[in-house]
């Protein structure tokens, strides 16, 4: 069964330090996807990273940057120079195909992320 | 900038009352999901349409809760009657229909509901 795991619930750092955010998700496709969302206190979730199973390349946007690693079956996240702006829950998920040929999104449970000015 | 669309931003409600969600994706996409997210949790899916069709309600409390898509545009949850553990933040997303490849969700601002 699909499953994704966020096992920080919360971490604190303080302004300009880095942090990861560790996400490990079990599957048995192939062919899967893998997203990173940001909830800040308004609600909404920011998409803010898709990457495919298939492309194990690791990404950097800005301050962000994603390490995805199949063989241990995770997509961590690092914010580089944290700032306070970053504080926010952050969410990791996993999309399959399911039976109807759509794609169903499995969250995890979130890492609240609280960064000190 | 295209956004998903949800009303209301909050509702308080009694028990045993009937409460009503509307969303309205972003234009041109086909597939809408409605997730429920309790507080300090990850959001979990109630159903799922692609266009007007649901393809996915397997978690979706159907005594209680409907859901529909009937021009495969804009939709409604609707919850009735309400309970006290339906207090929640529900969430709309819509994405682009690509074939195989799988784009991203993208969610609107939600609806904060409690159940007094």
């Amino acid at each position: 069964a699909q499953k994704v795991t966020q096992a920080q619930t919360e971490i604190s750092v303080v302004e300009k330090e880095d942090v990861t955010l560790d996400c490990v998700y079990e599957t048995r496709d192939t062919t899967y996807y893998l997203f990173w969302y940001k909830q800040p206190p308004s609600g909404e979730l920011v998409f803010l990273i898709r990457r495919n199973s298939f492309d194990e390349q690791n990404e950097i946007s800005g301050r962000y940057s994603w390490n995805f690693q199949k063989s241990t079956s995770s997509f961590n996240f690092t914010i580089t120079a944290s700032q306070v702006v970053d504080s926010a829950v952050y969410f990791c998920a996993l999309s399959e195909v399911t039976t109807s040929g759509t794609y169903k999104y499995i969250f995890g449970t979130g890492t609240r992320l609280k960064v000190l000015a | 900038e295209a956004e998903v669309a949800q009303s209301p931003r909050y509702k308080i409600t009694e028990k045993s009352q009937a409460v009503a969600f509307w969303c309205d994706p972003i234009s041109g996409h086909a597939t809408l999901y409605w997730y429920r997210q309790i507080l300090g949790q990850g959001p979990e899916l109630l159903v799922q349409f692609q266009d007007e069709s649901v393809v996915d309600d397997s978690q979706l409390p159907k005594d209680r809760f409907s859901a529909e898509r009937l021009k495969g545009v804009d939709s409604t949850l609707k919850i009735q009657p309400a309970e006290l553990g339906d207090s929640a933040m529900y969430l709309c997303a819509s994405s682009l229909r690509t074939g195989r490849l799988n784009t991203e969700a993208f969610f609107g601002q939600g609806t904060r509901l409690t159940v007094v």
